[in-house]
């Protein structure tokens, strides 16, 4: 079954912390980003990659990494999470620009 | 900065009826206009999608309207049914070398009455 896979899906953490959510995707998506969602905002954009060892900042890059390693992974990593990072996260997948189909159950991360 | 606007951010219509979503955006080198439709408790998935080449794009009950000049463009849902109340979201694409940074609208959740 063609699927984006995160985990973990929900997380409670403490300032300061680090931490990593994961996501893969079995599609051989070229294309990956990662989303945050918080209420009256919608979907923001963090990072995304069109390939291994090529990433890019989105739109609400700070505070956050991510590398692209394989193929088929793109982790986010919290360096130092703060509670302005509580939110739910999203990754994506796709195969080309035009698909942005893809995207994973959401992790739902607290930060205290 | 939001560079993608979208109205009205809830929307109530009767079975039968028409639903409509506007945005606007401000950047013109975006290049991909995609509208998502997202369930409680669910991730996104791309309903329908532009190229700002094309005025209009119609999938079964599902059509955009762009208006390049104006910078704008609209999803229309016709027959609305009760299932596709969701939260919708337009968005706006820009490729580069790294890959797609997408924009999104701050979202419109629909409620469909039977």
């Amino acid at each position: 079954e063609a699927q984006v896979t995160q985990n973990p899906r929900y997380l409670i953490t403490v300032t300061g912390k680090k931490l990593t959510v994961t996501c893969s995707q079995n599609m051989n998506h070229e294309y990956m980003s990662w989303y945050r969602q918080d209420p009256g905002l919608g979907l923001r954009q963090i990072y995304y990659s069109m390939n291994v060892e090529v990433t890019d900042k989105g739109d609400v890059p700070e505070g956050y990494k991510v590398s692209r390693k394989e193929k088929r992974n793109f982790p986010l990593i919290l360096e130092s999470p703060s509670p302005n990072q509580t939110s739910l996260y999203f990754c994506a997948s796709s195969l080309h620009q035009t698909d942005l189909a893809f995207f994973g159950q959401g992790t739902r991360l607290t930060v205290v | 900065q939001q560079q993608v606007k979208q109205s009205p951010q809830s929307l109530i219509v009767q079975k039968g009826g028409i639903s409509i979503i506007n945005c606007a955006y401000e950047n013109t080198a975006f290049d991909y206009f995609p509208w998502y439709q997202q369930f409680p408790g669910k991730g996104p998935a791309l309903l329908i999608a532009i190229r700002p080449d094309v005025s209009e794009k119609k999938e079964g009950r599902f059509t955009i309207s762009f208006n390049k000049s104006a910078k704008q463009f609209s999803l229309h849902i016709m027959d609305s049914q009760p299932g596709d109340s969701a939260t919708y979201f337009c968005a706006a694409s820009l490729y580069n070398n790294a890959g797609n940074m997408l924009t999104f609208g701050g979202g419109t959740r629909l409620m469909v009455k039977p």
